[in-house]
Formats: structure tokens, sequence, C-alpha cells
């Protein structure tokens, strides 16, 4: 079946401009998380979203970012006003439950580029 | 808190001969453990987890893992490596029991040589 997809593959912006990026997760997956990878910190939580209970937003590393999550299933990560620090790859993945124990299924990613 | 500490940055094997990638976990709680493998320009693809089931765990394309309390260790073995295992692994620790997000070591990139 159908994989997590995310769009866009590439996006390149100027500093200070805002970007969305999407995430389409597994079907009938309830669980979604937002993941960060680059060079200085690795790879990194972000956000999760559970069903429709509030998300835990502890990983976000500003208050320039945000995500949603529409009808339990596409999630948007926002970022705005970016800063070269923001470079980096977003993984999203996928989940039956948010639990420990469920193997989570990651999206080929999105390579973000702040000139 | 949770943490995994993958030991070494860069491991280089031969075609053929064994592979080794260590990995120390600290944890306050009975963990979830898994191994993830990431090919160049490739997403996060899972190779194996333990859940507090067997403590031998066997992945996909002949990997296997062993869970060692008494050690904190989930080491990643394979007995023969193809040039096709070269990708980066990443060991990843649940967060805790409740919540289900990530916690990734730095990565080990494993080369095969010819």
């Amino acid at each position: 079946g159908a994989g997590v997809s995310q769009s866009p593959s590439n996006k390149v912006t100027e500093k200070g401009k805002d970007v969305e990026l999407r995430c389409d997760p597994i079907s009938g997956h309830t669980a979604l998380y937002w993941y960060r990878q680059s060079l200085g910190q690795g790879l990194e939580f972000l956000i999760y979203f559970q069903g429709n209970s509030a998300p835990d937003k502890s990983g976000l590393p500003s208050d320039r970012f945000s995500a949603e999550r529409t009808g339990g299933s596409v999630s948007t990560l926002t970022i705005q006003r970016t800063q070269q620090e923001d470079s980096a790859v977003y993984l999203c993945a996928s989940s039956l439950q948010r639990v420990s124990t469920d193997t989570q299924y990651f999206g080929p990613g999105t390579r973000l580029t702040v000139l | 808190a949770q943490s995994v500490t993958q030991l070494d940055s860069h491991v280089s094997v031969s075609e053929g001969t064994p592979v080794l990638l260590r990995c120390n976990y600290s944890s306050s709680y009975s963990p979830s453990l898994f191994w993830y493998v990431q090919h160049p320009n490739k997403g996060l693809q899972l190779l194996l987890k333990y859940t507090s089931a067997a403590t031998l765990v066997k992945g996909i394309n002949g990997f296997e893992a062993e869970f060692k309390k008494s050690e904190t260790s989930f080491h990643l073995t394979k007995p023969s490596a193809h040039m096709s295992d070269a990708a980066e692994y990443f060991c990843v620790v649940s967060a805790s029991e409740s919540q289900g997000n990530l916690i990734f070591g730095k990565g080990t990139k494993l080369s095969v040589k010819p």
C-alpha cells in the first residue's frame, strides 16, 4: 500500500520567508510525528499528534514553528520567518497508535534550504 | 531520561565479512529499541525492533540484534556484509512507555569494500 508521502521534496527559500511542509500519513494511522535531521543536531523530534488529542509540541525549537493536523490525516508544518539554522531535512512518520512499541513509518523527507 | 549512544561514527568492512554496529542505551524503564537504516537520498527504513519479547531479534536483510539488559546494549550484527548494506544506521529508543516519539543515536555510517 501507499507509504507516508511528503511535499515538496525540496524547498529553497530566502531568510525571513514563511514555508509550509506537508505530510500525508499512511491511511488508518492515528499517530503522526515530525522530526528534523540536520548535520549538527542529528535526528530530533519536533511534534506529534495522536487522534484528536492536543499535540505534544515539546520538541519544537522556537515559536516560529507550528503544525496542524486536519481531519486526523494530513499534517502541515509551518516555519515562520525562516532562519539559516532551519536548513535541514524534515521527516514525517506515522504509526497505528501513539505507543512506544509501534513501528513508525517514515516519509522521504523535505529538504529545506534557507539562503 | 532515555538516550542512546552509538559507539562508532564510521565502520568499514570488506564484503563477505561480519558486521558489528554497537549501541548502548540508557533507560529508566524497560525500553523499546529499534534499528533503522537510511540509504543515500532515501527515507528511513526499519530493520528490526525489540519490544520486551525475545531478546534476540531478527530483522530484514539478514540483520539481527541482541538486547542485553545487564550490559545496556543492543548491538546490530550481520554474518556477511553485502555491498548493498552500505548506508547509515541509527539505533533508536522510545522516549517513554507512554510517549511514542523516538530518540535517535547519532548514526553509524557503514562502508563496504569490495
